[in-house]
């Protein structure tokens, strides 16, 4: 139980351009999703938490306007960078809570790799 | 300004020996614990949570949790190289939102 996938695993795209990462509990509805940023040899960084049906809570520092993020549903919140640049090339990965009661387990999906040209 | 601390190693513990990794965290009102696997190139994957105080067995794996002394730490016995990864604390306050150690290297010599 508490499967989370992600799609696409890994993109490529131009400097310019949109990308969108989707993220779906698979066998639990997600109250609370997370998205994360992974940097090479360092930690997570939670760049904003998402609840099905409200806007997004961003962390100090990440625009907004350049992460959007959307959790239409209780199973599937999505990422969309928006105009990528070579310095958001990094590791994203996702995460999404039962919100079960006094259970506050977050589980992750397999991330997603996405590298700006 | 919440912290979590962690070793990050490597720590190094040879085939079937017992690993020891700590974690330590600022927040006095911290409640919930949380020990997390990452394999390099991976997304972290939950392997123990933990709410009060005292020992928490799964398997090969326990979790300590001393609140009067802030600290949790996770033990795996009969260590094997596949275990070897970056194992992450995580702490938060009773919301969803989590405070990370920076993680701590254990290296598992075959």
């Amino acid at each position: 139980g508490a499967v989370v996938s992600q799609h696409p695993s890994w993109v490529i795209c131009k400097s310019g351009t949109s990308v969108k990462i989707e993220c779906r509990s698979l066998d639990f509805q997600a109250t609370t999703m997370f998205w994360y940023r992974q940097f090479p040899k360092q930690s997570l960084m939670l760049m904003a938490t998402s609840n099905e049906g409200s806007k997004a809570t961003y962390e100090q520092g990440v625009e907004k306007d350049k992460f959007l993020i959307n959790h239409a549903s209780l199973t599937l919140s999505t990422l969309t960078v928006t105009s990528a640049h070579p310095e958001d090339s990094s590791f994203y990965i996702c995460s999404a809570s039962p919100g079960l009661a006094d259970s506050y387990e977050q589980y992750f999906g397999p991330g997603t790799r996405l590298t700006v040209t | 300004q919440k912290e979590v601390e962690q070793n990050s190693g490597p720590l190094s513990v040879p085939e079937g020996a017992i690993a020891s990794l700590n974690c330590t965290y600022s927040d006095r009102g911290s409640q919930s614990f949380f020990w997390y696997r990452q394999y390099s190139g991976k997304s972290p994957e939950l392997i123990m949570f933990i709410y009060s105080n005292g020992d928490k067995e799964d398997g090969r794996f326990t979790a300590q949790l001393n609140k009067a002394s802030q600290y949790v730490s996770l033990l795996i016995r009969d260590s094997q190289p596949s275990d070897s990864a970056t194992y992450l604390c995580a702490v938060n306050g009773g919301t969803y939102k989590y405070i990370f150690g920076t993680g701590t290297r254990l290296k598992v010599l075959a």
